[in-house]
């Protein structure tokens, strides 16, 4: 099952400069989508969303774009600060509820 | 900050044993999650659960799996009889309504069967 996937499993970034995630999936009646975070040891936690009816979302350092003919979202956080250095889970689901598909994650670690 | 905890964090148990797995949720949250991961796995979504019942479950949530909110405060995942590949971290989580996409995660349980 491969409906969400980042291909990514790793992103070094410098502090400072930009992090992209990149999240592609294949079910086009996904029509909402998530961006968690997970700090070892803890649960993920919610930073963004995006409803397909955008292109794009923005929430202070955190920009999510969603280009649906690419079936193609990424993740923008810039400036990248050390304590960003998390796993990255893109989700998505159609319809309503929790039953969101999860991607497996990109590490991204944040060097100072 | 109110948060959704889970106990205990660790639990060993043998296989064919029955495990129950503990939650307590944000307390003014209506709805209910449980999700797992399987080790070097995606998180995946279990069950839903609203006003005392089940609102939307995933295939790998079958007859084996219950889940209850035996008082005004615990949430509980019952597994009644665990195998090998029930191995996994367990997270619950919860939201406000079911209009309200993002859910608040507790920090798992991790369940090894033996």
């Amino acid at each position: 099952d491969q409906q969400v996937k980042q291909n990514s499993p790793s992103l070094s970034v410098q502090e400072g400069r930009i992090s992209i995630l990149n999240c592609d999936y294949t079910n086009s009646m996904f029509d909402y989508f998530l961006w968690y975070k997970k700090y070892p040891a803890e649960g993920p936690t919610f930073l963004i969303s995006i409803s397909s009816i955008k292109d794009k979302n923005e929430d202070g350092r955190f920009t999510v774009f969603l280009n649906k003919s690419a079936k193609h979202l990424s993740l923008h956080i810039v400036p990248s600060q050390p304590g960003d250095s998390a796993v990255y889970f893109c989700a998505a689901r159609f319809g309503y509820g929790q039953n969101f598909v999860f991607g497996p994650g990109t590490r991204l670690s944040v060097l100072p | 900050e109110p948060e959704v905890t889970q106990t205990p964090s660790h639990q060993v148990t043998q296989m064919g044993q029955e495990v129950i797995l503990r939650c307590v949720p944000i307390s003014n949250h209506l709805y209910f999650y449980w999700y797992r991961q399987i080790l070097g796995q995606k998180v995946e979504f279990l069950v839903s659960f609203y006003n005392n019942e089940i609102s939307e479950k995933s295939e790998i949530f079958d007859d084996q799996f219950s889940v209850e909110r035996p008082d005004g405060s615990n949430f509980t995942l019952k597994i009644r009889s665990t195998k090998l590949e029930d191995s996994a971290m367990y997270f619950c989580a919860s939201n406000r309504g079911q209009g309200i996409t993002e859910a608040f995660f507790g920090q798992g349980t991790r369940l090894t069967v033996v």
